[in-house]
């Protein structure tokens, strides 16, 4: 069966420079979100997407944006990119909103690493 | 606001043992609960969940049952193999769009 599908795996960008990270839902879900794990710990909330409309932010930084194109792929634009930022991204998918006690389905992460 | 606290680990057993890894949670109302398992390099899979108070979710012999009276959701195994060895992240859902994980438990079986 198809998985979430994250693009690229690994990345390596220097400080100040931008990235963008792909996340591609199974087919038919219309809920994207985003989270971000550092290293040893747990994933955190960033951003998520209903139908391509925003559903719920998380604690995304003002140098992050991110958007629900119409095939219901979504990107992560990371501006102004800071050691700190390094850290493996995880996009998720979901039929319907998690509200509705539905089941998200992770991707493989991209691991993210600013030099 | 809602939060999962998780034993710490790591947790180092012998194959064949029993697992228990605890999970408490604060929530108001009737929260999902959820342990993921995420393998070295891999993704976070589902591994279980329950979504009302006395369920108990399994699958691939991990068991949690979840209990509103102690606020818990305890992960239990009677007998771990080599290849459970991962990060086990307790979890919730309430009323939004955010999946709230706790800290993760690093578990380590040796054969």
């Amino acid at each position: 069966a198809a998985g979430v599908i994250q693009s690229p795996r690994h990345l390596i960008k220097e400080k100040r420079e931008t990235a963008t990270l792909k996340c591609y839902p199974i087919p038919r879900h219309d809920t994207v979100y985003w989270y971000q794990q550092g290293p040893g710990q747990d994933p955190q909330f960033l951003i998520s997407f209903y139908e391509k409309m925003q559903s719920d932010k998380g604690s995304i930084p003002d140098r992050f944006s991110a958007q629900q194109f119409s095939d219901y792929h979504s990107e992560l634009n990371m501006s102004s990119l800071e050691l700190g930022d390094s850290a493996l991204y995880f996009c998720a998918s979901s039929l319907g909103e998690l509200v509705l006690n539905t089941e998200a389905f992770f991707g493989q992460g991209t691991r993210l690493t600013v030099v | 606001g809602n939060s999962v606290t998780q034993m710490e680990g790591p947790v180092t057993l012998s194959e064949e043992a029993f697992l228990t890894i605890n999970c408490t949670y604060t929530a108001t109302g009737y929260p999902s609960l959820f342990w993921y398992v995420q393998y070295p390099g891999e993704g976070l899979q589902l591994l279980l969940k329950a979504t009302k108070a006395d369920d108990k979710g399994s699958n691939k012999g991990f068991e949690a049952t979840y209990r509103k009276e102690t606020t818990s959701f305890h992960l239990e195994k009677g007998s771990v193999q080599v290849s459970d060895s991962a990060v086990y992240f307790c979890a919730l859902t309430q009323g939004d769009d955010k999946i709230i994980f706790g800290k993760g438990t690093r578990l380590h079986i040796l054969p």
